[in-house]
């Protein structure tokens, strides 16, 4: 079993759609929790970052973290044709070199 | 504005020809990184360097080795290139890890086809 599992997609969904981005983990030793987000040929970007559990909103995008379930969701309000990428969540311990474990990406396509 | 250069798009190597993969950032970032990223296995760790001429062997370090001689470059070597190697190649460059540090900025990545 890999330490971060995500479902790679693709998720498609019509324009305007509320779209719910998941991952679950294993290693409870993970304290940050991050969102990238990678569009086509290029690199990843940090579009989200919590510490601990909770949630944190910006703009239409609010990451949630629920370490009881060891579960972290991503939810992307009125969903835009631009917002089409891949969102791969990557998580980290606290202490050491705090090397951030990835999960596989999950695609969404949002469909005018 | 933050910079994480890869010094090429696209590759193609012959199989067993040493190949290196160059990264080079503006930041003064103390932490880099190179992943390679293929589908349906997301990114996955090669090395991992928290200073200069220190490393730290990733998730998947056979057949690859690094070099860090200058705290602005991260070079990738691919020994003896093998078709399996074929992916996509991604630098990233951090502050050191800790709370309010631990965005990577990442290049735009090397697409390596081994022949």
């Amino acid at each position: 079993q890999k330490e971060v599992e995500q479902d790679p997609g693709p998720l498609s969904v019509p324009e305007g759609a509320i779209v719910s981005l998941n991952c679950t983990y294993s290693n409870s030793a993970f304290q940050y929790f991050m969102w990238y987000r990678q569009y086509s040929r290029k690199g990843p970007e940090l579009l989200m970052y919590t510490y601990s559990s909770g949630n944190k909103e910006d703009g239409r995008f609010t990451a949630q973290v629920d370490k009881s379930s060891k579960y972290i969701s991503l939810f992307i309000r009125d969903s835009q044709p631009s917002d089409s990428a891949t969102y791969l969540c990557a998580m980290s311990q606290a202490g050491g070199s705090y090397i951030p474990t990835f999960g596989r990406g999950t695609s969404l396509i949002v469909h005018p | 504005d933050v910079k994480v250069t890869q010094s090429s798009r696209y590759l193609v190597k012959r199989t067993g020809e040493k190949v290196f993969l160059e990264c080079v950032q503006d930041m003064d970032h103390e932490n880099m990184f190179w992943y390679r990223q293929d589908p349906g296995l997301g990114l996955r760790l090669i090395y991992f360097s928290y200073d200069v001429k220190m490393k730290e062997k990733g998730d998947i370090p056979e057949g690859y080795s690094v070099s860090r001689e200058k705290k602005e470059r991260f070079s990738l070597i691919l020994e003896s290139a093998s078709t399996n190697q074929t992916s996509m190649y991604l630098c990233a460059s951090r502050l050191p890890g800790g709370q309010g540090n631990t965005e990577a900025f990442f290049g735009q990545g090397t697409r390596l086809t081994v022949v």
